[in-house]
């Protein structure tokens, strides 16, 4: 079964500060994607990561791919509040079209 | 419009009722998908489907069933509801293509079982 575990699942900072998001799993995933949702909205796409090792940057947001494919981080610069929201990361496994969403992490970034 | 809409976006039924929720995308993506998403939780996979009279359990199918006879619907049933089954749906679809393509989702059926 393929799992992706997120941590961590709640994060409250002050605006300025850095965090990170960490999204796990012991199963190889064809590519992961970042995802942003709002309250009452489906979530919407951040980022897309295809290639081990791979690190992608979105503005304050830096994206990263793990090298055995298994793992990804977010990394957010100097959040702002405008940043708050639920982080999902979703995923596909080698040779399924089955796509599986991380378990989230709530962040509330405080002005 | 082009896009991916649910419908209702509100329904409150009685337990042991049978619902169904209807999605319908205008993309002609080859993948589907329902999850549903529970307080404060991530998605949970329901059912997906790769094409038309082509679907697959997810990780918690029980007690939902669906259909895709055409591949821009793909309704999701809950024959028999549960108060356990109260929770948000939400209906995505996805190009078939390899390589990480986006899923786009509807706004969400917030369903309660009373």
């Amino acid at each position: 079964t393929q799992l992706l575990e997120q941590s961590p699942q709640f994060l409250s900072i002050q605006e300025g500060e850095n965090l990170t998001v960490y999204c796990n799993s012991s199963s190889v995933f064809s590519s992961l994607q970042w995802y942003r949702q709002e309250p009452g909205e489906g979530p919407v796409l951040l980022v897309t990561v295809v290639t081990g090792g791979e690190v992608k940057k979105l503005k304050r947001l830096t994206f990263q791919f793990g090298d055995a494919r298994k793992d990804s981080s977010l990394h957010i610069t100097a959040a702002q509040p405008g940043d708050t929201g639920l982080y999902l990361c979703a995923g596909e496994g080698s040779g399924t079209y089955k796509y599986i969403f991380g378990t989230g992490t709530r962040l509330k970034v405080l002005a | 419009d082009a896009g991916i809409t649910q419908s209702p976006r509100y329904k409150i039924t009685e337990t042991g009722r049978q619902v169904t929720l209807m999605c319908h995308q205008t993309w002609s993506h080859s993948y589907m998908f329902w999850y549903r998403q529970d307080l404060g939780h991530g998605l949970r996979l329901i059912y997906y489907s790769a094409a038309a009279d082509i679907t697959d359990k997810g990780e918690v199918p029980d007690g939902y069933v669906v259909s895709r006879s055409k591949t821009e619907n793909f309704p999701l049933t809950l024959e028999s509801a549960t108060r356990s089954q109260t929770s948000v749906y939400f209906c995505a679809s996805k190009e078939g293509a390899k390589g990480g393509t986006e899923a786009f989702f509807g706004q969400g059926t917030r369903l309660t079982v009373v």
